[in-house]
């Protein structure tokens, strides 16, 4: 198995630009995670799925955030407008049971 | 919601020393406690876990126990060596099945 794939490894923008990351989780999972990763505050858990349906988005920051998980095999996190505000790294983990597999995660940065 | 706390937030050991990590959580229905390392610049990586039924779990040099009366449970890493050193988190989880609450983090150095 692959693991769970994210993509792009690295993104810069320009402030105002849409941005959208990509995950593809590990086959058979059921969950699936988007977490925001900086050194102020750590790791934040955004949103999360559960057999593709939204579950808890209430740690999406704004509007401008909006996740979707169209099947059990992608998923995509947008901003849009971006802001250097959002610049972090984000990760995708995805579970069956309870221990999460994370991405290598996408390196955001917003100029 | 579930809150767990992580303490210390930095560590730093001499290696071939132990290193202990200890997490409290508040939601007594949690029911399974794992442990992540991430690595400078890498993914965090499940290294051990353990569920409510069970008081202590060992993997060669590491080991967590949890106290299901007063909500605690402890990383220990035995024999430290270099390569240990990372951020390590613990997370609690059982109400919400499948969504897991962190600690901050525990930044552990090993010096040679």
């Amino acid at each position: 198995d692959a693991g769970v794939i994210q993509s792009p490894r690295h993104e810069v923008t320009e402030m105002g630009q849409e941005v959208t990351l990509r995950c593809k989780p590990i086959s058979g999972h059921d969950y699936l995670f988007w977490y925001r990763q900086t050194m102020m505050r750590g790791l934040e858990l955004l949103i999360y799925f559960n057999n593709n349906v939204p579950i808890d988005d209430s740690g999406m920051p704004e509007d401008r955030f909006s996740a979707k998980m169209p099947n059990a095999s992608f998923s995509t996190l947008k901003i849009q407008p971006s802001e250097p505000r959002d610049s972090a790294v984000y990760f995708c983990a995805s579970s069956f049971d309870y221990g999460y597999t994370f991405g290598s995660g996408t390196r955001l940065t917003v100029v | 919601g579930e809150n767990v706390e992580q303490h210390p937030s930095t560590l730093s050991v001499q290696e071939g020393d132990s290193a202990v990590i200890k997490c409290t959580y508040s939601d007594s229905a949690s029911n399974y406690f794992p442990w992540y390392k991430q690595e400078l610049g890498k993914r965090p990586q499940l290294i051990i876990d353990i569920r409510s039924n069970v008081g202590e779990k060992k993997d060669q040099r590491i080991a967590v126990t949890l106290n299901k009366t007063a909500k605690h449970f402890s990383l220990h890493i035995t024999e430290t060596q270099p390569e240990d050193s990372a951020v390590y988190f613990c997370a609690a989880s059982g109400t919400n099945a499948g969504k897991s609450t962190f600690g901050d983090g525990t930044t552990l150095t090993v010096k040679p």
